[in-house]
């Protein structure tokens, strides 16, 4: 059961786009709109910022995006500002489990 | 709004068991699906098991399976996690998360997966 597959790190300067990727297989990405996104600072828990793929949770900045193309999904943070800077880490249902990436650093530059 | 209160830090010896707590307020726990994640010091997340809606019953990660054990006390609307024969690899913060309801949605043929509602974390230790 490995984990899904996140860059350890990106970059960006403040009011610029990036990008995240979440690589899976066909039993968990591929097979299921049920991709989760969560921003963690340090010391805190998680938080969830995108569900069901591309669904924002009432209170997230519409900055934050999700799409999902085949086994990958993906989170855009558009106009990046410096609290953005966390750890993001995807989710995906995989049929009666649940599967994490393996978390990527966003620093703002 | 929900709140999902844990208990406290834990050190423990290997071999032992640990037990964290998890008390639910604002929502009773029959209509929410608890999870349990757990991060080692300095890594990922990693999900544990949870409550499955569709089947009524819970599920383990393959990896914990026959280590651990989830249960709820509807009474006090608590939900418990614990896990035996701890080794230093255990050493993580654990996580009580849960969707904000456990309804089945018609729309998208699918019972919520997403984690709306997390703990505080619980810190277990494990060292000799």
């Amino acid at each position: 059961q490995s984990a899904l597959t996140q860059p350890a790190s990106v970059s960006g300067s403040p009011g610029q786009s990036i990008t995240i990727s979440c690589t899976g297989t066909s039993s968990d990405v591929g097979s299921y709109n049920l991709v989760s996104w969560y921003q963690q600072h340090p010391g805190k828990a998680p938080k969830l910022m995108i569900y069901e793929v591309s669904k924002r949770p009432s209170g997230v900045s519409n900055r934050f995006s999700g799409s999902k193309s085949g086994n990958t999904a993906s989170l855009t943070i558009s106009g990046l500002q410096a609290e953005d800077e966390a750890d993001y880490y995807c989710c995906s249902y995989a049929g009666s489990r649940m599967v994490f990436g393996g978390g990527t650093k966003l620093t703002v530059l | 709004q929900v709140q999902l209160v844990q208990s406290g830090a834990e050190v423990k010896k290997p071999g032992a068991s640990v037990k964290v707590s998890c008390k639910v307020s604002g929502y009773t726990l029959t209509e929410l699906s608890m999870h349990w994640v757990r991060q080692a010091p300095g890594k990922g997340l990693e999900w544990m098991g949870g409550f499955d809606p569709e089947d009524g019953e819970t599920i383990y990660a393959q990896k914990f399976q026959g280590r651990v054990t989830m249960t709820e006390d509807t009474s006090t609307d608590t939900a418990y996690m614990e896990l035996s024969s701890l080794r230093s690899e255990d050493t993580a913060v654990y996580y009580c998360a849960t969707p904000s309801h456990s309804n089945y949605d018609i729309l998208t043929g699918y019972y919520p997966v997403h984690f709306d509602y997390w703990g505080q974390g619980t810190l277990v230790t494990v060292s000799s």
